[in-house]
């Protein structure tokens, strides 16, 4: 059972375009959602997070939103640059389960075009 | 540099050997993970150590054990490898109860 979904394997945009990547996620006990992203042949690295107490988080480029009641979350890059094509991952935590154990969705591949 | 350094980068068994990743932290990180990345399944959890001494279960950890050897360093063993466990495997690190992990760059294993 998937926890945590993201449904669209890939997404190409322009450069200087907005690209959006969605995040789904089922289990209401998650309260804390990050995403990562990552290139070929390098371990993943944080990219913003956002606890759900908020309903956005803003850093420079990349913005998160969350919508608890629909249980979506989504990463917007403004502008897009060819730097940022890469695998995001979205991931969530209970911190309930006091684990610090994160699950993440299955990525989605963003090809940015210059 | 610091970080999580995660060995070997690649290794080819054959269906029955057994091998350990091996992976060390020095950013004195309470928390480590183990994940592994398949196409279209994303990072699933196969163990956790929450904290030195202990060890816990992820969502895939049928086929693999772990030891939490000291702080620094949390090694996965396959006892015995089967085609199914042809993946890239992730080490990770993070401070007990946050989420900021800091991954290795991964090992690369094919099982024939």
């Amino acid at each position: 059972d998937q926890q945590v979904k993201q449904n669209s394997p890939s997404l190409s945009v322009q450069e200087g375009r907005i690209s959006i990547l969605n995040c789904d996620y089922t289990n209401s006990m998650f309260d804390y959602f990050l995403w990562y992203k990552k290139y070929p042949a390098e371990g993943p690295t944080f990219l913003i997070s956002i606890s759900s107490i908020k309903d956005k988080n803003e850093d420079g480029r990349f913005t998160v939103f969350l919508n608890k009641s629909a249980k979506h979350l989504s990463l917007h890059i403004v502008p897009s640059q060819p730097g940022d094509s890469a695998v995001y991952f979205c991931a969530a935590s209970a911190s309930s389960s006091n684990t610090g154990k994160l699950i993440f969705g299955q990525g989605t591949t963003l090809q940015v075009k210059p | 540099n610091a970080g999580v350094t995660q060995t070997p980068k690649f290794q080819v068994l054959k269906t029955g050997q057994s091998m350990t990743l091996q992976c060390a932290q020095d950013m004195n990180h309470n928390s480590m993970y183990w994940y592994r990345q398949d196409p279209g399944m994303g990072l699933r959890l196969i163990y956790y150590s929450a904290s030195e001494g202990t060890t816990d279960k992820g969502e895939v950890p049928n086929g693999y054990n772990v030891s939490r050897l000291n702080k620094r360093e949390f090694s996965l063993r396959l006892e015995s490898a089967a085609p199914s466990q042809t993946s890239v495997y992730f080490c990770a690190s993070s401070e007990l109860r946050t989420y900021g992990y800091t991954f290795g760059s991964g090992t690369r294993l094919t099982v024939v």
